[in-house]
């Protein structure tokens, strides 16, 4: 079964400007999480998506966003891009079932440098 | 207090050594705890799962779960260089949402 998978793996961006990162989950999971990974706040959960909805939300400002697709697919977006989000970020993907055995799996990652 | 804490080393331990990485929580509701390793410029890759009281082994690791104490601990027996690498706790707090400590760094010396 492949992994999850994430494009595009390195991105520079400059101040102000906008992104848009890409994963797509393992077959057959439903959920897709992301994460924000920083030297100085290590792994920060960004929002969860399920079944095409967000269902948890972590505490970053409205320029993050998400969504996903109809195939689990997800999306994320970062608007008004500031210094401060150079940093990797991952995806998760999970079955989704809530129930404590089910585990998250984590893709390469995208890391984003803002200049 | 932060919902996970993990000492962050540096923590060295000679090949062949017992490694030892604890982690505490703060959510008496937690009911899934994670270790996930990851090397320097990868993204983190599973280790354990450990869901009851007790230990529970596979392979060289051990995970290990005291829900009364609020504590988790990973145990690494005959220690790799390749073992070398960031140790992160997880702790599932609701629903799909995963609290990560800091992460422990460690280096196996031979």
């Amino acid at each position: 079964k492949a992994g999850v998978t994430q494009t595009p793996r390195y991105l520079i961006k400059t101040r102000g400007q906008q992104v848009t990162l890409s994963c797509s989950p393992i077959s057959g999971h439903r959920s897709v999480s992301w994460y924000q990974q920083t030297p100085g706040q290590g792994l920060q959960f960004l929002f969860e998506y399920f079944s095409e909805t967000q269902r948890n939300k972590g505490n970053f400002p409205g320029r993050f966003s998400g969504r996903q697709f109809s195939n689990s697919r997800s999306e994320m977006n970062v608007s008004t891009l500031e210094l401060g989000d150079s940093a990797l970020y991952l995806c998760a993907s999970s079955s989704g079932e809530t129930i404590p055995t089910d585990t998250q799996y984590f893709g390469p990652g995208t890391r984003l440098t803002v200049l | 207090q932060k919902e996970v804490e993990q000492n962050s080393g540096p923590l060295s331990v000679p090949e062949g050594a017992i490694a030892s990485l604890n982690c505490t929580y703060s959510d008496r509701g937690s009911q899934s705890f994670f270790w996930y390793r990851q090397y320097s410029g990868k993204s983190p890759e599973l280790i354990m799962s450990i869901y009851s009281n007790g230990d529970k082994e596979d392979g060289r690791f051990t995970a290990q779960l005291n829900k009364a104490s609020q504590y988790v601990s990973l145990l690494i027996r005959d220690s790799q260089p390749s073992d070398s690498a960031t140790y992160l706790c997880a702790v599932k707090v609701r629903a799909q949402k995963l609290v990560f400590g800091q992460g422990t760094r460690l280096t196996i010396n031979p």
